[in-house]
């Protein structure tokens, strides 16, 4: 079983919808990633999350520690949103160096 | 992306050569991380590095070493290539709490 599961793996919807992923881990957490990468791009972070709420333009991020889950929302979607969108959550710290456990992605895809 | 640049972006080799992977940051990052991304798995840690030639094993660190001479470098060694290794390489920093990523090379083991 993974650390850090995603869902969902794939996601297509129209322009304009209101888009959630959801992240849910296992482990004890000091923060969690919102990442995302564009087709044969890099990887990009979105958010840094240890607690409560985090908004950037269209983008929303929510963590319950409590829950051990987050979820990313886009309002308005565009087709330019379409990536994969990666959750990662750091763990305690090993050796002085932070490790990130990632999840496997989702994919989404906006259509025009 | 905090100055991580990833040499070569792409690259072909051929089973039982050795290849080297380039991470170079222009930050004066202290923590420098690859990774390889695969179909089906999330981002893995290969090794990690916190300073001038302390480096560290990840959870996937088998036919794979490291080196990291100075600050700005961190290189990561396929001793012999296999079919396995196959993957998109990515480097990263770790900026206080932000992670920053390269590019990623695409590595092809033929």
């Amino acid at each position: 079983k993974n650390e850090v599961e995603q869902s969902p793996q794939n996601l297509t919807a129209q322009e304009g919808e209101f888009i959630t992923i959801n992240c849910s881990y296992s482990v004890g957490i000091s923060a969690l990633h919102w990442l995302q990468q564009h087709p044969g791009g890099g990887i990009v972070s979105l958010f840094m999350l240890s607690s409560g709420k985090k908004k950037h333009g269209r983008l929303i991020a929510t963590i319950n520690i409590q829950e051990k889950h987050s979820s990313l929302h886009i309002t308005a979607s565009h087709p330019r949103d379409s990536a994969v969108y990666i959750c990662a959550v750091r763990s305690p710290i090993i050796q002085g160096a932070q490790k990130l456990v990632f999840g496997q992605g989702t994919r989404l895809t906006i259509n025009p | 992306d905090a100055g991580i640049t990833q040499s070569p972006r792409h690259k072909v080799t051929e089973t039982g050569t050795p290849v080297t992977l380039r991470c170079h940051q222009t930050e004066n990052h202290r923590y420098m991380y690859w990774y390889r991304q695969d179909p089906g798995h999330g981002l893995r840690l290969i090794h990690y590095s916190y300073g001038v030639k302390d480096t560290d094993k990840g959870e996937v660190s088998d036919g794979y070493s490291v080196s990291r001479s100075k600050t700005e470098d961190f290189l990561l060694t396929l001793e012999s290539a296999t079919s396995s290794q196959t993957s998109v390489y990515f480097c990263a920093a770790r900026v206080n709490t932000e992670a920053f990523f390269g590019q990623g090379t695409r590595l092809t083991v033929v």
